[in-house]
């Protein structure tokens, strides 16, 4: 079944530590982002790649970096300088075809917490 | 200012009833689309319906209609028949333009609860 998986469902966090959050997807979609989502907050957008090897800030990138080697893979680095990293992380992608009606196909997200 | 705006922190209606979800947006862009995604507790997005700006009628998916007042700029999320299922949190979220990979604004969400 094609889809986007992300791992882990639960991880931990140490201060001063550097975790990265997995989202691979089979869907052969162009676009992929990343968003955080608070409590209250709604989703808010950290990152997004519109192709491999390019990628650009969303609303809320400082703290943390991303990658996108291969089209399948665009892995979230949560890094030691976003001090309130506890949060609900969702990964998303798109076919990029550039039509208003393109929607978002999400993963089941990973929740992020400090220890 | 809030490119999309959700107005209901919460909403409870009765099984078999109907529910509106208000959604106002911003923005200066011709083209555009609204839509409108459901949430669980599992945490999953799962989208519901679309509707694109230059749509002239209102768009419907089995029990899901979109309220689309464009001089407003309103999209209210129309639930017909509530189902217990339906107890969840819903997102209105619009795309501004039509560039390949452009992402999706978040409004902060309307929590449902469906009681019997």
């Amino acid at each position: 079944d094609g889809g986007i998986t992300q791992s882990p469902k639960y991880l931990f966090r140490k201060e001063g530590q550097n975790v990265t959050l997995s989202c691979e997807q089979n869907l052969n979609h162009d676009a992929m982002y990343w968003y955080r989502q608070d409590p209250g907050q709604g989703l808010r957008l950290i990152y997004y790649s519109q192709i491999v090897n390019d990628f650009q800030k969303g609303d809320i990138a400082e703290g943390y970096s991303v990658s996108r080697e291969k089209k399948e893979s665009f892995p979230l680095t949560v890094t030691s300088a976003q001090k309130n990293p506890t949060a609900f992380y969702l990964c998303a992608s798109s076919p990029g075809v550039g039509t208003t009606d393109e929607k978002l196909f999400f993963g089941s997200g990973t929740q992020l917490s400090v220890l | 200012a809030q490119k999309i705006t959700q107005t209901q922190p919460g909403m409870f209606v009765q099984e078999k009833e109907a529910v509106t979800l208000d959604c106002t947006y911003d923005t200066s862009d011709q083209s555009y689309g609204l839509f409108w995604y459901k949430q669980p507790s599992s945490g999953e997005m799962i989208f519901l319906i679309y509707q694109g700006s230059y749509d002239e009628q209102n768009a419907t998916e089995g029990r899901y209609s979109l309220n689309f007042q464009k001089a407003r700029k309103s999209a209210n999320l129309v639930i017909s028949a509530s189902q217990l299922g339906d107890s969840a949190m819903y997102f209105c979220a619009m795309r501004e333009g039509n560039q390949a990979g452009t992402a999706l604004i978040f409004g902060k969400g309307t929590t449902l609860s469906v009681s019997s």
